[in-house]
């Protein structure tokens, strides 16, 4: 069957200060791969998600960005933390076409 | 670009009796998914049910259906025989379906919670 992790499941960084956030998906090939986040209450928005190695599509224009350097792992990286990058952040994966199954998410506090 | 709505922020109601919470979106799209995902105080999303858009039938599983009014845009999830596990976040997502990228759309969610 297959799995989906998220690490850290949480983080609390200052302002300015980089972030790497990794998600990985087993049991699996090919899948696409999605990062979503979540303010306080309101729902998830995307922000990239990806088709294949290599391949990358932002959704909203941001502070963070997006990698997959293999074909089931998914990174989300900024260069430099804002306090507006706070947030509950989600990976997720899907076999086209179909639902998405959801990673256990990441907790961001930016200071 | 497509928009859901979700008009309920919060719903409250009793063990074992029937809640529908409503979802209407807007799209210009003929061919699409629909979700209805909860997501409880651990904050883990999980697939509650899914409905294709060529499809007339309802979908069901379990104790939980939708009503699914293409027309009209709307897509209701009922949730019959509610139980304490049911308290949680539930949130409406459209998609359509394309190679290049299939991102789900949210609503804002509602909030519900099963009194015992």
């Amino acid at each position: 069957s297959q799995t989906i992790h998220q690490w850290p499941a949480t983080l609390v960084q200052p302002v300015g200060s980089p972030l790497s956030l990794e998600c990985t998906v087993e049991g699996t090939s090919n899948p696409n791969l999605y990062w979503y986040r979540q303010a306080a209450g309101r729902g998830l928005q995307l922000l990239f998600y990806s088709v294949g190695i290599g391949q990358i599509s932002s959704e909203v224009p941001q502070n963070l960005s997006a990698s997959r350097p293999q074909d089931r792992q998914f990174i989300l990286s900024s260069k430099k933390l804002l306090l507006s990058d706070s947030g509950f952040y989600l990976c997720a994966w899907s076999d086209f076409p179909g639902e998405q199954y959801f990673g256990p998410g990441t907790r961001l506090t930016v200071t | 670009a497509q928009t859901v709505t979700q008009s309920q922020p919060e719903m409250s109601v009793q063990e074992a009796e029937t809640v529908t919470l409503s979802c209407t979106y807007d799209t210009s799209e003929n061919n699409y998914y629909l979700f209805w995902y909860k997501q409880p105080p651990s904050r883990q999303m999980i697939l509650v049910i899914r409905q294709e858009a060529y499809k007339q039938q309802n979908a069901t599983e379990n104790r939980f259906s939708v009503n699914f009014q293409k027309a009209a845009k709307s897509f209701s999830l009922k949730i019959s025989d509610s139980q304490l596990g049911d308290t949680a976040m539930y949130f409406c997502a459209f998609m359509k379906p394309q190679q290049g990228g299939d991102g789900l759309t949210f609503g804002k969610g509602t909030h519900l919670i099963i009194q015992p």
